[in-house]
């Protein structure tokens, strides 16, 4: 069974429009990550929810809007997307808790590439 | 906020050798470092990570050692086979949710 998955996969759309990516974990976990990767490869935090409430909202147009119906799903929304949103999106869960002895490791779904055109 | 920067951005080794990739961090209430790797078109996954409270970690043929005081950690790969081509991600963080990853490191294995 995928522990974090999420679709689409790949994602082809016209500038312009709004598209949504969808994430679902099935490890119990508390908090849910969305990551761009662009085409240089580094991995940039965008947004993360712990039992469905935002923790971390970093500098990202309000073109981008996640949602999180529960703290098994965070579906990210694109509204009219552009050249420049081109990436692989990924989306992660971890444990959640603070610091101290609590493992928090990241666990990445398999990404969805947009490419917009 | 926290600002990692890991070098070398790229690194080819022949098979068999040693790959080394170092880290430092800004922030000095960072206290975990956990090591991603990358294979070509895949997820990252974690491969090892260590804590503030301990100084070096070891499994099988990758180790992370950590200069607190340096602000600086480093991931050690061992007799490097050709699997371990992939690019490496460093990360820290102070409190166990936003990760701050470096700009990834491109190892290629040369057999």
């Amino acid at each position: 069974d995928t522990a974090v998955s999420q679709t689409p996969k790949y994602l082809v759309t016209q500038m312009g429009n709004d598209k949504s990516i969808k994430c679902e974990q099935n490890l119990g976990h508390d908090t849910m990550y969305w990551y761009k990767q662009d085409s240089k490869k580094f991995l940039k935090i965008m947004f993360s929810y712990n039992n469905k409430e935002l923790i971390i909202n970093e500098t990202v147009p309000n073109r981008f809007s996640p949602k999180s119906p529960d703290k098994a799903h965070l579906n990210l929304h694109i509204n009219s997307l552009e050249l420049g949103d081109s990436a692989v999106y990924f989306c992660a869960s971890s444990q959640g808790g603070w610091t101290g002895l609590a493992k928090n490791i990241q666990y990445f779904g398999a990404g969805t590439r947009l490419s917009v055109l | 906020g926290e600002n990692v920067e890991q070098h070398p951005s790229t690194l080819s080794v022949q098979e068999g050798d040693s790959a080394v990739i170092k880290c430092t961090y800004s922030d000095s209430a960072s206290n975990y470092f956990p090591w991603y790797k990358q294979e070509l078109g895949k997820r990252p996954q974690l491969i090892i990570d260590i804590r503030s409270n301990v100084g070096e970690k070891k499994d099988q043929r990758i180790a992370v050692t950590l200069n607190k005081t340096a602000k600086h950690f480093s991931l050690h790969i061992t007799e490097t086979q050709p699997e371990d081509s992939a690019v490496y991600f460093c990360a820290a963080t102070s409190n166990d949710y936003k990760l701050s990853f470096g700009a990834g490191t491109t190892v290629t294995v040369r057999a």
